[in-house]
């Protein structure tokens, strides 16, 4: 899987939208970028995932850039209860031998501060 | 609800004794998986099954065994050849195309 670059620490003021960054310079044209969030002493929590088009769901919209290379998951109105680490990764679509690893790397730890 | 369970939350272990983390998923998954996770680190692979009764090993497997003897039940038991058992134990499934969804863990403990 590509490697993926995520600063280590981020803040952002409660109710306005958190937008974290994500570099994948190496991603392949068949890997998807997904997102995960892990609140501590939980399992990760699945929020997005896209291949190439701009994806919205209940939980977060993710911008992906045209060439690729970079994504940015937005919180429209962070909350305290988004304060969590979150990770991108990249991967192929499907569960096939390898492609069953997640690769979580150190992600961001976001602070929502009153 | 749908979801994906995992018991115990909290489990301690003896040395030299075998322990068996149990997950069950209502969510109709077809793939099944076992993470650890130690403190400050990400995930790594220890075993997945895509379907009944066929598991793979995944990157960290030696000292763990597990079964699919069920689609909903993919128990894993870390064995007394599991030198450093002392981690946080995550259990996911997914459809094949689909994103993987987790339970909420097993924090495993050497007495």
């Amino acid at each position: 899987d590509a490697k993926t670059t995520q600063p280590p620490s981020m803040d952002c003021a409660e109710g306005r939208a958190a937008n974290l960054p994500c570099n994948h310079s190496t991603i392949s044209g068949n890997e998807y970028v997904y997102w995960y969030r892990q609140i501590h002493s939980q399992g990760p929590q699945y929020i997005i995932h896209g291949l190439k088009n701009n994806e919205t769901n209940e939980m977060a919209s993710l911008i992906i850039t045209e060439d690729r290379k970079s994504s940015t998951l937005i919180l429209p109105h962070a909350t305290l209860r988004d304060t969590a680490v979150y990770y991108c990764i990249v991967r192929v679509l499907g569960y096939g031998g390898s492609q069953g690893n997640l690769i979580f790397g150190k992600g961001t730890k976001l602070s929502v501060k009153p | 609800d749908g979801g994906i369970t995992q018991s115990p939350k909290y489990l301690f272990r003896k040395e030299g004794q075998n322990v068996t983390l149990s997950c069950e998923q209502n969510l109709n998954h077809d793939a099944m998986y076992w993470y650890r996770q130690d403190p400050g680190q990400g995930l790594r692979l220890i075993y997945y099954s895509q379907i009944v009764n066929d598991f793979q090993k995944g990157d960290i497997a030696e000292g763990y065994s597990v079964s699919r003897e069920k689609k909903e039940s993919f128990p894993l038991t870390v064995t007394s050849a599991q030198k450093n058992p002392t981690a946080f134990y995550l259990c996911a499934s997914s459809f094949p195309t689909g994103p993987q969804h987790f339970g909420d863990g097993t924090r495993l403990s050497i007495l």
